[in-house]
């Protein structure tokens, strides 16, 4: 079963331009994640999110956790070539026994 | 640098033989241990998590006796496929937090994955 739905599944957009990405689950979450990876590679840890309304952010992403801590959205302002690849939440999810399950994948293509 | 050290970072064996994958951690103790399994194009799928001492809880879907885990020491996890296929091609990689189970509340360590390849 998918815990944590991403959208969307993929996404091209021009340099420069800004975009959102969005990690939902039907349960609480605690402590979400944000990773980059290309496939056949490692993880990326990009930022992790505890509380409820938190923001962070990280040269050019910004990732929010909304205060039911159920949706968390990543957001890159004046996309750049180096910003492509998979984006993935990660979060252990109520109710799922401590593991810790991955979002379906977000892949952000940049055009140059 | 890594504090989780995986091996092999790629193999490539024959159908119907068994590929292990060494997940060490380095300087601290790993109670718990997370093996994922990703496709190409696709996000990464928990398969089962191992504790040090007891057996591995599997996913749905996930064959124990095809992928067995092993997790005999605080640092060391494994991960056996057995009697490979070519479907079990894959991109394997494993996870542990950093202090205890708790992984909310600290960060979680990769290994750098391996490239399984079943011909």
């Amino acid at each position: 079963s998918q815990e944590l739905e991403q959208s969307p599944q993929s996404l091209i957009v021009q340099e420069g331009k800004n975009l959102t990405i969005n990690c939902t689950s039907s349960k609480t979450l605690y402590g979400l994640y944000w990773y980059k990876q290309k496939y056949g590679e490692g993880l990326i840890f990009l930022m992790m999110l505890q509380k409820g309304g938190e923001e962070k952010s990280h040269e050019k992403i910004t990732a929010k956790l909304d205060e039911k801590k159920q949706q968390s959205s990543l957001h890159i302002t004046a996309s750049q070539p180096s910003h492509a690849g998979i984006y993935l939440c990660g979060a252990d999810v109520e109710d799922t026994g401590n593991q810790f399950y991955f979002g379906t994948g977000t892949s952000l293509t940049v055009i140059p | 640098g890594a504090v989780v050290s995986q091996h092999p970072s790629w193999v490539i064996c024959k159908s119907g033989t068994s590929v292990k994958i060494e997940c060490r951690s380095l300087d601290f103790q790993a109670t718990t241990m997370f093996w994922y399994r990703q496709f190409p194009k696709q996000s990464l799928m928990l398969m089962a998590t191992s504790n040090e001492g007891s057996k591995a809880t599997y996913e749905q879907g996930v064959e124990k006796d095809k992928f067995l885990i092993n997790h005999a020491s605080l640092t060391l996890s494994t991960l056996t496929v057995t009697s490979a296929h070519p479907e079990d091609s894959s991109f394997y990689i494993c996870s542990c937090p950093g202090q205890g189970p708790h992984f909310y509340n600290s960060p979680l360590h990769f290994g750098n994955g391996t490239r399984l390849t079943v011909t």
